[in-house]
């Protein structure tokens, strides 16, 4: 089956400048998740969705990020303006409704750099 | 908040050798889930091993198992017979038993040697 998908692997932009990031769940998996990983730490949920909906947004910083998945499938992620410390590997996950559904599927990642 | 700490930033070890990585977390909680992810270089992050709190038996993945001590809350992953390929940054997950939000450990790199 194929795996968590992510676009673009890479990315440059300059502070205050906006970028949107894209996943493809896992087929059949409800639950998604952002998580950011800064330089030598472990990855931070920023937002989990159920299908469509937002199940946990707590730690998204809202004035500047936001997230949708419309249609319960695909999401986007978006930075807006970008700072210097946006600068990390944004991972999308993903998880199934059934027997495992306590285990994530994590993408290849975006790695962002603000300059 | 749960806090999950990997207080060894780093590891090193003989190819076909053993090491363990240990893993503590602070909790209040009687049943959770814990896992170890692996995380090679430039790539995606997979699950190695997941245990249930509620579980006394220790989980065992092939060359990968786990040391879960409940009460001391220590959850230590041990790699036998070391191969090139488990060269990767290993991170310790929690996970509340009616929740689905990961809180994870700062991570352990780990170099295998030839």
């Amino acid at each position: 089956e194929a795996g968590v998908a992510q676009s673009p692997r890479y990315k440059i932009i300059e502070k205050r400048q906006s970028v949107a990031f894209w996943c493809n769940p896992i087929s059949g998996h409800a639950t998604l998740y952002w998580y950011q990983q800064i330089l030598g730490q472990g990855p931070k949920l920023l937002i989990q969705f159920q299908n469509n909906g937002v199940v946990d947004d707590s730690q998204l910083p809202k004035d500047r990020f936001s997230a949708e998945r419309l249609k319960g499938v695909d999401s986007t992620l978006k930075i807006q303006p970008a700072k210097l410390e946006d600068s990390a590997v944004y991972l999308c996950a993903s998880s199934s409704p059934g027997t495992e559904r306590k285990t994530q599927y994590f993408g290849p990642g975006t790695r962002l750099l603000v300059l | 908040a749960q806090t999950v700490t990997q207080s060894q930033p780093e590891m090193s070890v003989q190819e076909a050798e053993t090491v363990t990585l240990s893993c503590t977390y602070d909790t209040s909680e009687s049943n959770y889930y814990l896992f170890w992810y692996k995380q090679p270089p430039s790539r995606q992050m997979i699950l190695v091993i997941r245990q249930e709190a509620y579980k006394q038996q220790n989980a065992t993945e092939n060359r990968f198992s786990v040391n879960f001590q409940k009460a001391a809350k220590s959850f230590s992953l041990k790699i036998s017979d070391s191969q090139l390929g488990d060269t990767a940054m290993y991170f310790c997950a929690f996970m509340k038993h009616n929740d689905y939000k990961l809180s994870f450990g700062a991570g352990t790199t780990v170099t295998v040697r030839a």
